[in-house]
Parts: structure tokens; C-alpha cells; sequence
């Protein structure tokens, strides 16, 4: 079955530039989405279809995916985007979803 | 408002069954594919099946398929999951979503999730 790889945890200074990455065979072929979960809460979409930004997510927001890595970028990190963020694709060949492990991004 | 509202989890024992229910409001239900999604205590995601209402599918994960079946009630904005067979390994918090689309396996991403309902499967 198809998976995605993402490191156990990013940690990014105050106001800085946090990347989340995301990898799979041939993932610049296929649409990824991204979420946050913040402790204690529900998922929330906050890039889909790789680069997209839906209507209430700070442009901080960034998403891109090439090759094998799809990149989630928060600009300007503030401590309320301390979060896991999952990446999601639709695997055709298992005809079922996939999600990464989850990323915890600590803002120091 | 997107409302989505899970409930139904609660402790069971292994090999029982368990039905969660879903209730969702302030969109037009059967216009869009429903997931569940589930998260054991600690862990990350897993999608469990989705359902699409206009040609009826449904699609589930490996670890389910043969034990959950998906369905829904148009009439009544809801969405049920019934769980047979349970192990020890479901025991999640488990999420009802709803696609951006309509149908689950085209690749739309999940734009409003529940609070979730937390089955708990041990003797």
C-alpha cells in the first residue's frame, strides 16, 4: 500500500520560517492536502490540492509539491500554529486514503 | 454553519458490535461524499470508509473491510457506521467528515470535521 513519510517533529523559532515535509513514490503526480490538529481538537483543513489555501487560513499558509516531497511552509511562526499536521492523498491503486504520520511542530 | 455529530462510541468488548451515528446540518446532506475517520489515542489519522451518495459506493480501509459497513439517511442528515467483529486495536476516537465533493474516492479534500466519538474496545 502506498504511504507517506513525515519527520516526528519540526521545532521553528518565533516569526520564523517552519517547512513540514511529506514524502512518497512519485507524490508530485498526486493532489495533497494538509491539516492541523491542535491538542484536544478536531482536524482542520489548512492547504488542499498542494497549494491551496481554504477561506479563514492566514496566507502564512503555504503548500508545494514536486518529485517525491510535498512541502507545507508557515511563515512568520506564532506560537497558537504549535500543532500535529498531517498530509493526505487519495491512493488509486488501494482505492483508499492515506495520511502521513503526523508532524509535531513545536514554536520555541 | 457546517455541524457534524457523532455519537454512539462507548466500551465494548472484543468481538461486539457498536453503531455510531452522525448528524450533520447546514449543507444540503446528500450533495456531498461522508467519511469516517479515526485516530487511536496518541497516534496520527487513518480514513475507515467513505461513502458517496449519488452512485451509492462505498470504499473502506484494509484493516475494516469485511467488519464496518458505511451507510446513511438522507431523510434525516445522517450517517452511521456499524462496527462488528471489534479488536482491541479500533479503539479510537473516531471522526465524522465530509468531502468537499461529491464522491469519496475522487481525491477532494475533507473540509469540515466532528468533534468525534470515542469507542473503547477491551474485556
Amino acid at each position: 500500500s502506498y504511504e507517506l513519510a513525515q519527520p516526528l517533529s519540526v521545532s521553528v523559532a518565533l516569526g520564523q520560517t517552519a517547512s513540514i515535509t511529506c514524502g512518497g513514490d512519485k507524490l508530485g503526480s498526486k493532489h495533497v492536502h494538509w491539516y492541523q490538529q491542535r491538542p484536544g481538537q478536531a482536524p482542520v483543513l489548512v492547504i488542499y490540492r498542494d497549494t491551496n489555501r481554504p477561506s479563514g487560513i492566514p496566507e502564512r499558509f503555504s503548500g508545494s509539491n514536486s518529485g517525491n516531497t510535498a512541502t507545507l511552509t508557515i511563515a512568520r511562526a506564532q506560537a497558537g500554529d504549535e500543532a500535529d499536521y498531517f498530509c493526505q492523498v487519495w491512493d488509486t491503486r488501494s482505492a483508499s486514503w492515506v495520511f502521513g504520520g503526523g508532524t509535531k511542530l513545536a514554536v520555541l | 454553519e457546517v455541524q457534524l455529530v457523532e455519537s454512539g462510541g462507548g466500551l465494548v468488548q472484543p468481538g461486539g458490535s457498536l453503531r455510531l451515528s452522525c448528524v450533520a446540518s447546514g449543507f444540503t446532506f446528500d450533495d456531498y461524499a461522508m467519511h469516517w475517520v479515526r485516530q487511536a489515542p496518541g497516534k496520527g489519522l487513518e480514513w475507515v470508509a467513505g461513502i458517496s451518495w449519488n452512485s451509492g459506493s462505498a470504499g473502506y480501509a484494509a484493516s475494516v473491510k469485511g467488519r464496518f459497513s458505511i451507510s446513511g439517511d438522507i431523510a434525516k442528515n445522517s450517517l452511521y457506521l456499524q462496527m462488528n467483529s471489534l479488536r482491541p486495536e479500533d479503539t479510537a476516537l473516531y471522526y465524522c467528515v465530509k468531502d468537499e465533493g461529491g464522491a469519496y474516492s475522487y481525491g477532494n479534500p475533507f473540509d469540515y470535521w466532528g468533534q468525534g466519538t470515542l469507542v473503547t474496545v477491551s474485556s
